[in-house]
């Protein structure tokens, strides 16, 4: 069966410091993955997606960026953190586009 | 612009049904999915539909009307672990899935 992981669980970092959040899945071969982000009160906001290895395509222009260095390894990175980019990050994956998404346990990262 | 409503929060009674509404706006449709979150996890999979009508699932059943723009998801004989929020989401024209802000769930003995 296909599991997702995602680490660390919990991050606190200050004003202006670079992020790095992974995400690996197992199971499966040639996932589609995806970053969410998860503010609260407000529904899942598509961050990127990847259908292949070093294919990312950005849905919203902000101070992050995607990596796809192996098949089943998604990592969200950012060079100088923003308080706005705090929030509940979600990396989920499908067989194709259209099938269902699952997700991974979830990073909540709080910028101080 | 795309856009999908549903109410911010519910009560209901343990033992009860409940009903969770949601309506969409978007460009195209591919499928409709529901979620279920509980606080400080991650959305797990409850439900799809594509086509109209409903699909059950247990306690839980989830109905379709595309000419509507209508969606609800049943949940019956409620326990109190489905207190939780409940997430629509409508996947569009170029696969991609629009989310509501999700119903939160409050289940009373």
């Amino acid at each position: 069966s296909q599991t997702i992981h995602q680490w660390p669980a919990t991050l606190v970092q200050p004003v202006g410091s670079p992020l790095s959040l992974e995400c690996t899945v197992e199971g499966t071969s040639n996932p589609n993955l995806y970053w969410y982000r998860q503010a609260a009160g407000r529904g899942l906001q598509l961050l990127f997606y990847s259908v292949g290895i070093g294919q990312i395509s950005s849905e919203v222009p902000q101070n992050l960026s995607a990596s796809r260095p192996q098949d089943r390894q998604f990592i969200l990175s950012s060079k100088k953190l923003l308080l706005s980019d705090s929030g509940f990050y979600l990396c989920a994956w499908s067989v194709r586009e259209i099938d269902t998404q699952y997700f991974g346990p979830g990073t909540r990262l709080t910028v101080l | 612009g795309q856009n999908i409503d549903q109410p911010t929060e519910m009560t209901a009674t343990e033992g009860a049904i409940v009903q969770i509404n949601c309506t969409y706006q978007t460009s195209g449709f591919n499928g409709l999915f529901w979620y279920q979150q509980h606080a400080g996890e991650a959305p797990t999979f409850l439900s799809y539909n594509v086509l109209d009508g409903l699909e059950e699932k247990g306690r839980f059943s989830s109905f379709l009307s595309r000419s509507k723009g209508y969606s609800y998801l049943l949940l019956k004989e409620l326990q109190m672990k489905d207190s939780a929020s409940y997430l629509c989401a409508v996947m569009d024209i170029n696969y991609q899935l629009i989310w509501g802000a999700g119903t939160k769930l409050i289940i009373k003995p």
